[in-house]
């Protein structure tokens, strides 16, 4: 079985800084990973996909995230927040072993502030 | 349209009524699911349909009955609901056997049982 762990439910950065978004994952199996992003009122959108290619992955919006084995850990930067970050992310494993599940962490809000 | 598309948008309904949430995906997918989104909890899947067929069912109430007549079109028909079933009810769907597996979403209805 998988499971994702999102440290930090709520996450303040300033325009322009740095935005990390922490995710550990624990599978059995070599996982697909990804991470979404929510905005208010809206479904879940694909930002990133780690399928076992490149460990580092880059998505939209300027968003990138590294595949770290030893670390079991799939983080989520931005090298520069802007206003429009400003959003619920979610971090999701999939184990390879078979079956469709997805595995959803419980969610990162990130504030952004001027 | 494009993309994974859900209507209504909003529903209320009395706990004595029958309503059905509407999915379409016109992206050619083979898979498509249910999620239940509530305040301050994690997605929870409900149901998995592969190629039309019922692949997973979470230990969902009877009161939530899914429906897939094709690929292409998800229902989840609604009765005798409880006001603990207000949430934000979201659909998905992937590409099976040959995608890389990632998960597109519906912008969700937005239920609320009165």
């Amino acid at each position: 079985a998988q499971s994702v762990t999102q440290l930090g439910s709520h996450v303040s950065v300033s325009e322009g800084a740095l935005v990390l978004l922490r995710c550990n994952y624990s599978s059995s199996v070599p996982p697909y990973l990804f991470w979404y992003v929510q905005y208010p009122n809206q479904g879940l959108q694909l930002l990133l996909k780690y399928t076992s290619a490149a460990t580092l992955v880059k998505g939209i919006n300027g968003f990138e995230a590294e595949f770290k084995k030893s670390e079991t850990s799939f983080h989520l930067t931005k090298p520069s927040a802007h206003m429009s970050d400003a959003a619920e992310y979610f971090c999701a494993v999939r184990g390879t072993g078979g079956g469709n599940k997805l595995t959803f962490g419980t969610g990162t809000q990130l504030k952004v502030e001027l | 349209e494009t993309g994974v598309t859900q209507t209504p948008r909003h529903l209320v309904m009395g706990m004595t009524n029958k309503k059905s949430l509407k999915c379409e995906q016109h992206l050619g997918h083979n898979a498509m699911y249910w999620y239940k989104q509530s305040a301050k909890k994690p997605l929870e899947l409900m149901f998995v349909y592969n190629f039309k067929e019922q692949t997973e069912n979470n230990s969902v109430p009877s009161r939530f009955s899914p429906e897939c007549p094709n690929s292409s079109h998800l229902f989840l028909h609604l009765h005798t609901l409880q006001p603990e079933d207000s949430a934000l009810y979201l659909c998905a769907s992937s590409q099976e056997q040959g995608g890389t597996y990632e998960q597109y979403f519906g912008p969700g209805t937005r239920l609320t049982v009165t």
